[in-house]
């Protein structure tokens, strides 16, 4: 069983358009996230939700907009794409307690034309 | 705010060698995790640390951690092609959710 899915694996898209990123995770963790992964393997988180409710919003344009339906789920649509959003998305989950560690998903490769 | 330094960021290293990446971050940190990334896939976790002086090992992978240095390292012993791959340190996390992730060692080992 797969722990943490995203679709699609991969988006490749014209600059202007708009696109979703889907995110599932069946582990029964409370709080889920968003990574970029740059062309430089360089990753950085964007957001996390927890239970639902934004917890984490780092300096992202405001095209990205994330959006939390249920506990085991996290979208994330981006308006308006621009060359600089090619990257690798990964989308991950973790528990609240314990050591807190964060399972990502297979990422998303998005190329903008 | 949490900066996570890695070195070396490139490391080429033959069979059977012995060899440390570490990890330095600047402030305090409620735990250190390491993780490993394949080529074209997701990152895997490796090991978490917990505490000062804590110490985890997992095949020919053993990771530390000095809170008082701020310093974590990543062991690798008697080296085989298998562990060829990009290895990250990332400190955060805990009740503060946010990680902060080094920049990767991409570690070749050849035959």
């Amino acid at each position: 069983d797969t722990a943490v899915s995203q679709t699609p694996k991969y988006l490749v898209t014209q600059m202007g358009n708009d696109k979703s990123i889907k995110c599932e995770q069946n582990l029964g963790h409370d709080t889920m996230y968003w990574y970029k992964q740059d062309s430089k393997k360089f990753l950085k988180i964007m957001f996390s939700y927890n239970n639902k409710e934004l917890i984490i919003n780092e300096t992202v344009p405001n095209r990205f907009s994330p959006k939390s339906p249920d506990k085991a789920h996290l979208n994330l649509h981006i308006n308006s794409l621009e060359l600089g959003d090619s990257a690798v998305y990964f989308c991950a989950s973790s528990p609240s307690g314990g050591t807190n560690t964060q399972y990502f998903g297979p990422g998303t490769r998005l190329t903008v034309l | 705010e949490l900066k996570v330094e890695q070195n070396p960021l490139f490391l080429s290293m033959q069979e059977g060698k012995n060899y440390t990446i570490y990890c330095n971050y600047s402030t305090t940190s409620d735990r250190l995790y390491w993780y490993r990334q394949d080529p074209g896939k997701s990152l895997e976790s490796l090991f978490v640390l917990l505490s000062n002086g804590a110490v985890k090992q997992e095949g020919r992978l053993m990771a530390s951690l000095d809170t008082k240095a701020r310093l974590s390292t990543l062991h690798i012993t008697a080296a085989v092609h298998d562990l060829s791959a990009t290895y990250f340190c990332a400190g955060g996390g805990g009740s503060n959710y946010k990680l902060t992730f080094g920049k990767g060692t991409l570690l070749t080992v050849n035959p």
